[in-house]
């Protein structure tokens, strides 16, 4: 498909792991990107992992890439209700501007 | 650094009236972009400025026009609001490396058309 997609929901318990998944359609992509977005705020990067890197660790942040499947997956270990946003999948295409997904709304209760 | 600081931070308008949103980084980047984001549809390019002098249409640019005043200002102006122009419109900017870039956005402008 066109499209970036994302599951829209996760709904996870306070100490628990958060995983977010993410198909992604350019296979010549660079860099792939999570973004973060707190309720009435902006855009804030989180990590990016090169093409050529299958993980990339980030203190409680993992990012795996199978470039094979063009699936990326952002894990968060010991999720915090801080940790309660909305996340997004990206690719930089054609070196112009980035495709998002539609956004994962991850829910963390404590 | 303030990074990237747009204004207005919420605005109302009436069907037909005009108003340009500003927008400015301070990051000495060269690529600059307009986005907007509808609940459900994640965010979608109205217009991207690669470099000072230049601007190209996005996905969605019609009803929309963009000014790269200097390396610094990039403004998007709504000639005359519709109702489906209500959204969360963010700008960003980026070095302009093509696939090595990565894009910083600011807070977002929240416009609403009656």
């Amino acid at each position: 498909g066109e499209d970036v997609e994302q599951s829209l929901f996760l709904s996870v318990r306070e100490g628990d792991s958060s995983v977010i998944n993410c198909t992604y359609t350019d296979s010549s992509s660079t860099y792939l990107y999570w973004y973060k977005q707190e309720p009435g705020a902006g855009l804030q990067l989180l990590t990016y992992i090169f093409s050529n890197m299958d993980m990339k660790q980030d203190q409680r942040l993992t990012v795996l890439l199978n470039k094979k499947d063009k699936h990326l997956s952002l894990r968060i270990a010991d999720t915090q209700t801080g940790d309660s946003a909305i996340y997004f999948c990206a690719e930089n295409q054609a070196g112009t501007a980035l495709i998002f997904g539609k956004g994962t709304t991850l829910s963390v209760s404590s | 650094n303030a990074g990237v600081t747009q204004t207005p931070k919420f605005q109302v308008l009436k069907t037909g009236q005009s108003m340009t949103l500003q927008c400015a980084q301070d990051m000495n980047h060269n690529s600059m972009y307009w986005y907007r984001q509808d609940p459900g549809m994640g965010l979608r390019l109205i217009y991207y400025s690669a470099s000072e002098g230049t601007t190209d249409k996005g996905e969605v640019p019609n009803g929309y026009n963009v000014s790269r005043l200097n390396k610094r200002e990039f403004s998007l102006r709504l000639e005359s609001a519709a109702p489906s122009q209500t959204s969360v419109y963010f700008c960003a900017s980026s070095a302009g490396q093509g696939h090595t870039d990565t894009q910083y956005f600011g807070p977002g402008t929240r416009l609403t058309v009656l």
